[in-house]
């Protein structure tokens, strides 16, 4: 079945900083979102993003379907963007999660 | 637009016993899927449901079934709990005819005992 990795799997910055996640899939899918999963459980869409490019305040992310990988940036890191970061695929019906990238924005 | 809705929020079963899980779709949205989030781990896809019939099943056994009704809210029933069935349940739906992205409940935390 399809293979999802994200990196890295943990990153610990300052406050200010900026970030690239990465998502590598290992087959053509349909459909690619990315998430942040709060302490409570809960995740919250970030992108819808098959492919190119989209932005959204100091978050954007681009999916280079050909190529089989998309980048999640978060820009000027504020400590309420700490928690993990996931990448998800749907293809035939079946969504796969990566294992996640767990970020620490420290004041 | 109410969001999707789950229910109870924590539960605690012991070995053995079977629970039923419950998830009310985000209004408009004809499609569910359910997965189980083991700590430290991404969520792992169970199964989805559409027009009440399961399209599309992950890795898990039959003890793991599930049902979507006409109104398309759904449940996930699962039988002879093990412990490892120690997990966050997330629910999440989508409208097919409009697009892929899906929207996610506050997730269920089972623990069994």
């Amino acid at each position: 079945g399809i293979q999802v990795e994200q990196s890295p799997p943990d990153l610990i910055l300052q406050e200010g900083a900026n970030s690239t996640l990465r998502c590598n899939f290992s087959d053509s899918v349909n459909n690619l979102q990315w998430f942040h999963q709060n302490p409570w459980g809960q995740l919250i869409n970030l992108f819808y993003i098959p492919s190119g490019t989209k932005q959204n305040g100091r978050l954007s992310a681009t999916t280079v379907a050909t190529e089989r990988y998309s980048l999640l940036y978060i820009s000027s890191s504020q400590t309420t963007d700490s928690g993990v970061y996931f990448c998800a695929v749907d293809r035939d019906d079946k969504i796969i999660f990566g294992k996640g990238t767990r970020l620490h924005i420290l004041p | 637009e109410t969001g999707v809705t789950q229910s109870p929020t924590h539960l605690i079963k012991t070995r053995g016993q079977q629970v039923t899980l419950r998830c009310s779709s985000q209004s408009g949205h004809n499609t569910v899927s359910w997965y189980q989030q083991a700590l430290g781990q991404g969520p792992q896809f169970i199964f989805q449901y559409y027009r009440e019939e399961e399209n599309g099943r992950g890795n898990f056994p039959p003890r793991f079934s599930g049902l979507q009704f006409p109104n398309y809210s759904s449940e996930l029933n699962v039988n002879a709990l093990e412990l490892d069935d120690s997990a966050l349940y997330l629910c999440a739906s989508r409208n097919s005819g409009k697009s892929y992205e899906q929207y996610f409940g506050p997730g269920t935390r089972l623990t069994v005992t």
